[in-house]
């Protein structure tokens, strides 16, 4: 069935740092991919998503590119803030949209 | 916040009870998902459904079932509680039926504890 695999951390980095998460996927078809964040005691919130190959989905500073060669959809982000401290999922919803599978979760946790 | 609303926040029971958890969507939005969210399992997708009307379905127990109301509200029943069902519960809406790219926005949870 569909999966999705991606780094788990938890990971640590300094304020400004370039960040980098990946993600691959395993699916049928053309899947949707989304990126999902989730501050602590808080829902998840969409991120950024791509919806087709080379798509590129960006918001508040992220960036992440459906590359079907490789299945991946790897999140990065240029300089990092601690605000930016929280539990990244990755996603996919399959090509029927009835199936939504989630990563295990990337913990960030940037330093001043 | 993401318009979609959940209660309780908490919710501690004991096994073999049986709890009801309440998602109200956000407004204008037909479509209603249901996720659990535990240590060992990550997030997990339950079901999901449309306008009233079951459209998916996925790792779901038996003992779980779920309902869409008229007025658009869902309702997750747990019964037969055991130890492992303690997790966060999760409530979703988006606007359509789970189009391939259509955003789901996430309630704040439902905490349950089982013991």
């Amino acid at each position: 069935g569909d999966s999705v695999t991606q780094m788990e951390g938890p990971v640590t980095l300094s304020e400004e740092a370039f960040l980098t998460i990946n993600c691959t996927y395993t699916a049928t078809g053309y899947p949707s991919l989304f990126w999902y964040v989730q501050y602590p005691g808080e829902g998840l919130q969409l991120l950024l998503k791509a919806t087709k190959a080379d798509d590129k989905g960006s918001n508040k500073g992220f960036e992440a590119t459906y590359r079907k060669e490789t299945t991946s959809f790897h999140l990065e982000k240029g300089s990092v803030q601690v605000s930016d401290s929280a539990v990244y999922f990755c996603a996919l919803s399959d090509s029927g949209g009835q199936n939504f599978v989630f990563g295990p979760g990337t913990r960030l946790s940037v330093l001043p | 916040d993401s318009g979609v609303t959940q209660t309780p926040k908490h919710l501690i029971t004991a096994t073999g009870q049986r709890v009801t958890l309440r998602c109200s969507p956000r407004s204008g939005d037909l479509s209603v998902y249901w996720y659990q969210q535990s240590l060992d399992q990550g997030l997990q997708f339950l079901i999901q459904y449309y306008n009233g009307e079951e459209r998916a379905k996925g790792n779901i127990l038996e003992r779980f079932s779920a309902q869409q109301f008229p007025d658009l509200h869902s309702e997750l029943n747990l019964s037969s509680l055991e130890l492992g069902d303690s997790a966060l519960y999760f409530c979703a809406s988006s606007v359509v039926p789970a189009g391939r790219s259509d955003t789901q926005y996430f309630g704040p949870g439902t905490r349950l504890t089982v013991l």
